[in-house]
């Protein structure tokens, strides 16, 4: 099963772009990466996702290495609600269905 | 839409006593699936559900039972609640794996178990 590794904190001032790294290297052709946040004591958020392509949505933007081993969510213009925990995920497939596992995510700290 | 609703928010209960958590969705997903979050941890999978009738173990089943008699509903039972039971637990939905966006998760609210 693939897996990711995050870094366990980050800062970013308000107003700046939030870069998130994430290191999935054992990801497998057909398996996505998706990003979801949690606020505080909330259930948590889908962001964005990906495959091989850069993808950006509304909330977040999603640069995936070439070689697919890595990726970064970058949040423009990091406000105080983005303060949250982020989670970066790659979908495991099993027969019948599909189990996501979500490590310990990379909690943001956005301060004015 | 609703989206997913869990209750109740919030149950103390005591060492060997039952309860079952509720969980119900009004998007007409077809996979359910129930989490638990210990403090400062990520999520863990404890059961998911394809469709009605079909469910399956995630990383943590032991102690829980679940079923899925109808696409909306997915109950999670604690039968002999012990104090590692202690959690917060999530209830998500999504409506199904064909296609990477049909795979995104919609989370309900949480409910806060304490095992005493």
């Amino acid at each position: 099963d693939a897996k990711t590794t995050q870094p366990p904190s980050m800062d970013c001032a308000e107003g700046r772009a939030a870069n998130l790294p994430c290191n999935h290297s054992t990801i497998s052709g057909n398996e996505y990466v998706y990003w979801y946040r949690q606020i505080h004591s909330q259930g948590p958020q889908y962001i964005i996702h990906g495959l091989k392509n850069n993808e950006t949505n509304e909330m977040a933007s999603l640069i995936i290495t070439e070689d697919r081993k890595s990726s970064t969510l970058i949040l423009p213009h990091a406000t105080l609600r983005d303060t949250a925990v982020y989670y970066c995920i790659v979908r495991v497939s099993n027969t019948g269905g599909f189990k996501t596992i979500f490590g310990a995510g990379t909690r943001l700290f956005v301060k004015a | 839409n609703a989206g997913v609703t869990q209750t109740p928010k919030f149950r103390i209960l005591k060492i060997g006593q039952s309860m079952t958590l509720q969980c119900a969705q009004d998007m007409n997903h077809n996979y359910m699936y129930w989490y638990r979050q210990d403090p400062g941890m990520g999520l863990k999978l404890i059961y998911y559900s394809v469709g009605a009738g079909i469910t399956d173990k995630g990383e943590v089943p032991n102690g829980y039972n679940v079923s899925r008699s109808t696409t909306e509903d997915f109950p999670l039972r604690l039968e002999l609640a012990a104090p590692s039971q202690t959690s917060v637990y999530f209830c998500a939905s999504s409506y199904g794996v064909a296609g990477a966006r049909q795979e995104t998760q919609y989370f309900g609210p949480g409910t806060r178990l304490l095992v005493l």
